[in-house]
């Protein structure tokens, strides 16, 4: 089975510049999370999505970053515009429908990640 | 607030050598424990969990965690360290929130290897 596939890879842009980065999830996973990853803050919990459905986005730094999941195979994270200080790697992950007795499992299975380097 | 801690940021240990990753835990009721680990340039990876009965854990690649509630710790444990466990190992505790999730890190160990 493919895992987490998130593209691109690596991002490099200038600052003011719109970025966009993708991630299908795991087929069946009803579950999709965005972290971000710095060597200052480690690994936030950006926002996540049940069902295409936004439940938690606190962790959104501000509003030049949105994130949309228009089906169930697809999610985007968009950043405009970009500033330096979003350099980081950019994790998407997800998780299988919950247990039907303690209703979750809790496993997430994350991509490789997105490495932005904002100029 | 639910919150983790790695108190050791850098271990170095020989090949075939025991490992022991500390964690400790703040959290208001039973937790969901994680450990994951993260290979340079890889995603996280789930090593084991826990979340209710036997409070010693196995996981992959060998490893084990043991759950003490009384010290709120998750330490993550390997009694023969291999040159291929360098890594960054991350704890983490989840929280069920009516139907959703959301894992807690802690700020990573980083586990170096000397042959």
């Amino acid at each position: 089975d493919a895992g987490v596939i998130q593209s691109p890879r690596h991002e490099v842009t200038e600052m003011g510049q719109e970025v966009t980065l993708r991630c299908k999830p795991i087929s069946g996973h009803d579950y999709l999370f965005w972290y971000r990853q710095t060597m200052m803050r480690g690994l936030e919990l950006l926002i996540y999505f049940n069902n295409n459905v936004p439940i938690d986005d606190s962790g959104m730094p501000e509003d030049r970053f949105s994130a949309k999941m228009p089906n169930a195979s697809f999610s985007t994270l968009k950043i405009q515009p970009s500033e330096p200080r979003d350099s980081a790697v950019y994790f998407c992950a997800s998780r299988a429908p919950g247990h039907t007795i303690t209703g979750y499992t809790g496993e997430l299975f994350f991509g490789e990640g997105s490495r932005l380097t904002v100029l | 607030a639910q919150s983790v801690t790695q108190p050791d940021i850098h271990i170095t240990v020989s090949e075939g050598a025991s490992l022991e990753l500390r964690c400790n835990y703040s959290y208001g009721a039973t937790p969901y424990l994680f450990w994951y680990v993260q290979s340079p340039g890889q995603g996280l990876q789930l090593l084991l969990k826990y979340f209710s009965g036997d409070t010693l854990v196995q996981g992959i690649k060998g490893f084990e965690a043991e759950f003490k509630r009384s010290q709120s710790s998750f330490n993550l444990r390997k009694p023969s360290v291999h040159w291929s466990d360098a890594a960054e190992y991350f704890c983490a505790v989840g929280r069920f929130t009516g139907g959703g999730n959301k894992l807690t890190f802690g700020t990573g160990t980083q586990l170096k290897v000397e042959l």
